[in-house]
């Protein structure tokens, strides 16, 4: 089955600077890759989703860039707040003919802390 | 429009005791699943369902049971709660290519 590693399990970085969280998997037939951020006490929200067709996608300060032949995929998260303290998860799914029906495979996510 | 609607919030069984997690969606979605979220683990596919009537098993279906009557609900039964099986549990939902929207999720406690 799929197997997603997910680094580093916590990253620590000032207010303002740029975090950077990087997954990786295994099976090529994956082809879609969301980005899940989750508050304390709530369900994942997401956050970002990038559909392998497409090598990068920004959201305001939200960026994912993904390459297919390395298997491998980042959140950038620029101008971090304090708001953006969470723990994030990405996850990969097959997504066949636009599917996506067989649910997520995640990866064990990121603890983001933004020092003020 | 509540979304992903979960039932209880709480719960605290004792070894050996049967129960029904509820999840509901009103956004008229396709596919939806369950998930167990513990420490360190992430989270893991338990059953998912691609329409009414269809489910199969995820990465971890062992002691669970689920069902697809209608498009709106995907309930998951325990039928002989372990301690292994306290975890935080999450539904969600997806329509054909779109992303997963997740409930709020049930914290479930097996003594």
């Amino acid at each position: 089955g799929e197997n997603v590693e997910q680094h580093p399990s916590t990253l620590s970085v000032q207010e303002g600077d740029s975090a950077v969280i990087k997954c990786t998997y295994s099976d090529s037939a994956s082809n879609y890759f969301p980005w899940y951020k989750q508050e304390l006490g709530k369900g994942p929200q997401l956050i970002i989703d990038i559909r392998s067709n497409v090598g990068e996608k920004k959201d305001q300060r939200i960026a994912v860039t993904l390459n297919k032949t390395a298997k491998h995929f980042s959140l950038h998260i620029t101008e971090t707040q304090p708001e953006d303290s969470a723990v994030y998860f990405c996850a990969v799914a097959p997504m066949y003919s636009g599917g996506g029906a067989d649910g997520l495979t995640f990866g064990k996510g990121t603890h983001l802390i933004i020092q003020p | 429009n509540a979304g992903v609607t979960q039932t209880p919030k709480f719960q605290v069984l004792k070894t050996g005791q049967s129960m029904t997690l509820q999840c509901a969606q009103d956004m008229n979605h396709e596919y939806m699943s369950w998930y167990r979220q513990d420490p360190g683990m992430g989270l893991r596919l338990i059953h998912y369902s691609v329409g009414a009537g269809i489910t199969d098993q995820g990465e971890v279906p062992n002691g669970y049971n689920v069902s697809r009557s209608t498009t709106e609900d995907f309930p998951l039964r325990l039928l002989s709660a372990a301690p292994s099986q306290t975890s935080v549990y999450f539904c969600a939902s997806s329509q054909r290519g779109g992303g997963y929207t997740f409930g709020s999720g049930t914290r479930l406690t097996v003594v």
